[in-house]
């Protein structure tokens, strides 16, 4: 049972540019989140998606975007890359019908670079 | 807003020392979870209290809820290489949000 996969596992982009990460949820789950990691920080929330919307969003500008498909995966778009955009993202999936505060299992993770 | 904050943010020990790393919150939590994060990989996920004074053990590893349900902590007893990485707790953000709000994390390291 593939666990949640993200692709790709690493990306350089120039600024101003604009890139697109995507995630695939584990088997089971409905749910995706999206998380920045900096280096040597704790993960910050980006936004949620349930049945295809977005429900939450965390402090973040209207420069990241998302989506949400019919098979539950789902992409993060960031435009106008600036070079604070540089950390990891990671996506985080919960399973179907549980409780809103059920824990996360979040993929490895898009290193992106902008230089 | 809301904030968790871990205490200390590295740790050095030899193997077989314990270990504990704190955490405490600006507001009251509905639960909070703990994950760690070895070099170069994902959190995953470790344990949730919900509890007020909950403590739960996992073999040698000992996670407690405070009584007022704002601070938490994490204690590994003896330990050993396979526990270097970085340990996050977090708290779903005020009124039943399902944001998580990690804090920046404890970075332990084991000299053999």
């Amino acid at each position: 049972d593939a666990g949640v996969t993200q692709s790709p596992t690493h990306l350089i982009k120039t600024r101003g540019q604009q890139v697109t990460l995507r995630c695939s949820p584990k088997s089971g789950h409905d749910t995706v989140s999206w998380y920045q990691q900096a280096l040597g920080q704790g993960p910050q929330f980006i936004f949620q998606y349930y049945e295809e919307e977005e429900r939450q969003r965390g402090n973040f500008p209207d420069r990241f975007s998302g989506h949400q498909f019919p098979n539950y995966s789902s992409e993060l778009n960031v435009n106008a890359l600036l070079l604070g955009d540089s950390a990891l993202y990671l996506c985080a999936s919960r399973r179907q019908g549980a409780v809103w505060n059920s824990p996360l299992h979040f993929g490895n993770g898009t290193r992106l670079t902008v230089t | 807003g809301q904030q968790v904050m871990q205490i200390p943010q590295y740790q050095h020990v030899q193997e077989g020392e314990d270990f504990t790393t704190y955490c405490n919150s600006s507001t009251t939590l509905s639960n909070i979870q703990w994950y760690k994060q070895r070099p170069g990989g994902h959190p995953v996920f470790l344990i949730q209290l919900v509890k007020s004074g909950e403590v739960k053990k996992q073999k040698r590893l000992t996670f407690q809820f405070g009584e007022a349900k704002k601070n938490s902590s994490l204690h590994i007893t003896a330990t050993q290489t396979t526990d270097v990485g970085t340990y996050f707790c977090a708290g779903p953000n005020q009124g039943g949000s399902e944001k998580l709000v990690f804090g920046k994390g404890t970075k332990l390291t084991v000299n053999p």
